[in-house]
C-alpha cells in the first residue's frame, strides 16, 4: 500500500520568505505526482503535476521537484505572501487512484 | 468548461437516515472518482468509474455505500443508515484517461455531518 508522508505538518513563516514543503512516498511505481492547495472547508485546487519521467515543474512562484528513485518531492514557494496561507497536499497517482499525504498547513505572517 | 460541481455542499442528517450526493464532472472526462476526507487527514480513495462502469471500490466503501454513474456523465453516492463515523467531506474528481498528464480536477466537496 502506498504511504505518503508530508513534513512538517504545520509551519509559519514571515511574509517574503521562501517556503519549502517536503513529501515522501514508499512505492516508486507512480504515474505522476500532484501538489494541491486546500483552503479551510474547501475543495482541492491543483497547483502542479509532475510526470514520473520529469524532474521538476514550475508555475510562477511555485517550483516542484521529483526524485522518483528516492521517493521524494519538494514544493518551493518563492517570496511567500499572506494569500499563500493554506494546506498543501501532495498526492501520487498509481494503481488508478491518488494517494494523499496529510498535508502541510502553512501560515504566512504579514 | 464549468469545472466539477457537487450537490449539496452541506448536509446535516440524523443517524440512521439515508443521504445521496451528486457529482457532475467536466463534460468530456471519462473517469470519475470519489474520495472521503476527515478532519486533519488527506483525502482517501473510495471508488472510481470509467464511463459508466464502476471498476474499483476501496475497502472503506462498506455495504452501506453505493455509487452509480448511470449514463457515464453525473454520478451519485448514497449512504444508507448513516453513522456518526460517516461525518466527513466527500470529494468528487474527474479526469480524461489516456491524456499525457491525466490531471484530476476536484469539485468543492459535500460536507456531511451525522448527528
Amino acid at each position: 500500500k502506498q504511504e505518503v508522508t508530508q513534513i512538517p505538518a504545520a509551519l509559519s513563516v514571515p511574509e517574503g520568505e521562501n517556503l519549502v514543503l517536503n513529501c515522501s512516498f514508499t512505492d516508486s511505481a507512480i504515474y505522476n505526482l500532484q501538489w494541491f492547495r486546500q483552503d479551510p472547508g474547501k475543495g482541492l485546487t491543483s497547483l502542479l503535476l509532475i510526470q514520473s519521467s520529469q524532474r521538476e515543474q514550475t508555475s510562477g512562484r511555485l517550483n516542484a521537484s521529483l526524485d522518483k528513485s528516492s521517493g521524494r518531492s519538494t514544493l518551493y514557494i518563492a517570496a511567500s505572501q499572506p494569500g499563500d496561507s493554506a494546506t498543501y497536499l501532495c498526492a501520487v497517482y498509481g494503481n488508478n487512484r491518488l494517494a494523499f499525504g496529510k498535508g502541510n498547513q502553512v501560515v504566512v505572517i504579514p | 468548461d464549468t469545472g466539477v460541481s457537487q450537490d449539496p455542499r452541506h448536509k446535516i442528517t440524523k443517524r440512521g437516515q439515508n443521504v445521496t450526493f451528486r457529482c457532475d464532472p467536466i463534460s468530456e472526462h471519462n473517469r470519475l472518482y470519489w474520495y472521503r476526507q476527515t478532519l486533519g487527514q488527506g483525502p482517501e480513495f473510495l471508488t472510481y468509474f470509467q464511463n459508466e462502469a464502476q471498476l474499483e471500490k476501496s475497502r472503506l466503501l462498506s455495504d452501506r455505500f453505493s455509487a452509480e454513474r448511470p449514463k457515464g456523465s453525473f454520478s451519485t453516492l448514497e449512504i444508507q443508515r448513516t453513522e456518526q463515523g460517516d461525518s466527513a467531506m466527500y470529494l468528487c474528481a474527474s479526469s480524461l484517461q489516456g491524456t499525457s498528464q491525466e490531471t484530476q480536477y476536484f469539485g468543492p466537496g459535500t460536507r456531511l455531518l451525522v448527528l
